[in-house]
Order: structure tokens, then C-alpha cells, then sequence
């Protein structure tokens, strides 16, 4: 049983086009995350949500909106896919807000052509 | 806000030595530092932490150090296996907030 499992794993898009990644977690966990990992590796947070509610929202374009119907669940919508747009995207999950570490899953690498 | 460094960013050691991989940190208020490896084509799996009320962790071949006098933390691995090859990488965070920052990643590879 996956613990935290995001879909579709691979995705490849045009330009200009809309596109969601979907994350679902069964740990039970309180706190979801979005990352983005660029083609150097690097892991930047993009949002965090607790219980449903947002309470990171890093410096991300406005393109990307997440949304949490429930605390199991984090999805992300891109609008209007820019070529910078391709990444790897991780969803993870969290037992508590601060002072704990994260489950990841497995990514959906996002090819934006 | 946080940041945290990484070195080296790629290493290279014979099987069954050891490897060592350092990282800083800039804000004195950050607490609990966890460790990640990544495997090809998979996501970071945490691996061994440490929290700031700890000098040193130890877990089986892993283990972690950290000096929060001069805001460093190290992994160390023993006995080095093929299994060991992925990318690792070190982070911290604040009590006061809700995001671990991640260093830029270390390559290990394992050499036969």
C-alpha cells in the first residue's frame, strides 16, 4: 500500500495548455507539501497545507494553484504551461506542522514542450 | 530565511570505505535537521535526523553529528555497500515555521 502517491508519473504537454497532478496520502498525516525539483536536483517547497488549509505559499507564479479538498488529499493545477515549467514535482506529507520529517512520493516529471 | 549548504556535490568512494558529507546552516534558531536519500527515478526517502538538544545519532552504518556552535551537521557512512550510490541530501528547519529547506544534494557513488 503506497503511502503517498501522486498521479500521472510522467506528463508531457504543450504549451500554453492546463494540468493537474494529483497527490493522495494514507499515513494519516496533517501537513501536505508540494516540491519542485529542477533539472540540478535542487528541492524547493512551493506550498504547504495543514488540515486543509494553506499556510505556505512560496514565491510561486500565480499559474500554479494547489487545491485540498481534504486532508488526504493535495492537488496542484498549472495554468498556461510555460517551457520552465518542466520538472519533477513531489508531493509529501507530514505528521506535524514544524519538527518532523516528510514521506515523499515517487514524482510526476512534467515535460512542458 | 534558512540556508543550507552542501559539500561535496559529488563524491566518489571504493566499496567498503567510508563517506562524509557536511553541511551548513545559517539560522541559529533552526532545530531539527533531517537527512534524505534519493534513488534514481524515485523520491527522497528520510534516512536518519537529529534535533538540536543531540550532538550525535547513530543508526546502524548512518550516522549524524551535528556542532550547533558553528552550524554544522555531518552524515557519515561506514562500510560503504553499491546500495549506498544515490543522491543525498541534508536539510534543516525552524521550530517557528512550517518548511524544511533542503541543500543542493550530494551524488555518491559507490565504486566496486
Amino acid at each position: 500500500d503506497t503511502a503517498v502517491s501522486q498521479t500521472p508519473k510522467y506528463l508531457v504537454t504543450q504549451m500554453g495548455n492546463d494540468k493537474s497532478i494529483k497527490c493522495e496520502q494514507n499515513l494519516g498525516h496533517d501537513t501536505m507539501y508540494w516540491y519542485k525539483q529542477d533539472s540540478k536536483k535542487f528541492l524547493k517547497i512551493m506550498f504547504s497545507y495543514n488540515n486543509k488549509e494553506l499556510i505556505i505559499n512560496e514565491t510561486v507564479p500565480n499559474r500554479f494553484s494547489p487545491k485540498s479538498p481534504d486532508k488526504a488529499h493535495l492537488n496542484l493545477h498549472i495554468n498556461s504551461l510555460e517551457l520552465g515549467d518542466s520538472a519533477v514535482y513531489f508531493c509529501a506529507s507530514s505528521p506535524r506542522t514544524v519538527g518532523y520529517g516528510y514521506t515523499f512520493g515517487s514524482g510526476t516529471r512534467l515535460t512542458v514542450v | 530565511g534558512e540556508n543550507v549548504e552542501q559539500h561535496p556535490s559529488t563524491l566518489s568512494v571504493q566499496e567498503g570505505d567510508s563517506a562524509v558529507i557536511k553541511c551548513t546552516y545559517s539560522d541559529s534558531a533552526s532545530n531539527y535537521f533531517p537527512w534524505y536519500k534519493q534513488e534514481l527515478g524515485k523520491g527522497p526517502q528520510l534516512i536518519i535526523d537529529i534535533r538540536s538538544n543531540v550532538g550525535e545519532k547513530k543508526d546502524q552504518r548512518i550516522a549524524v553529528t551535528l556542532n550547533k556552535t558553528a552550524k554544522h551537521f555531518s552524515l557519515h557512512i561506514t562500510e560503504t555497500q553499491p546500495e549506498d550510490s544515490a543522491v543525498y541530501f541534508c536539510a534543516a528547519s525552524l521550530n517557528r515555521d512550517d518548511k524544511i529547506i533542503f541543500g543542493k544534494g550530494t551524488r555518491l557513488h559507490i565504486l566496486p
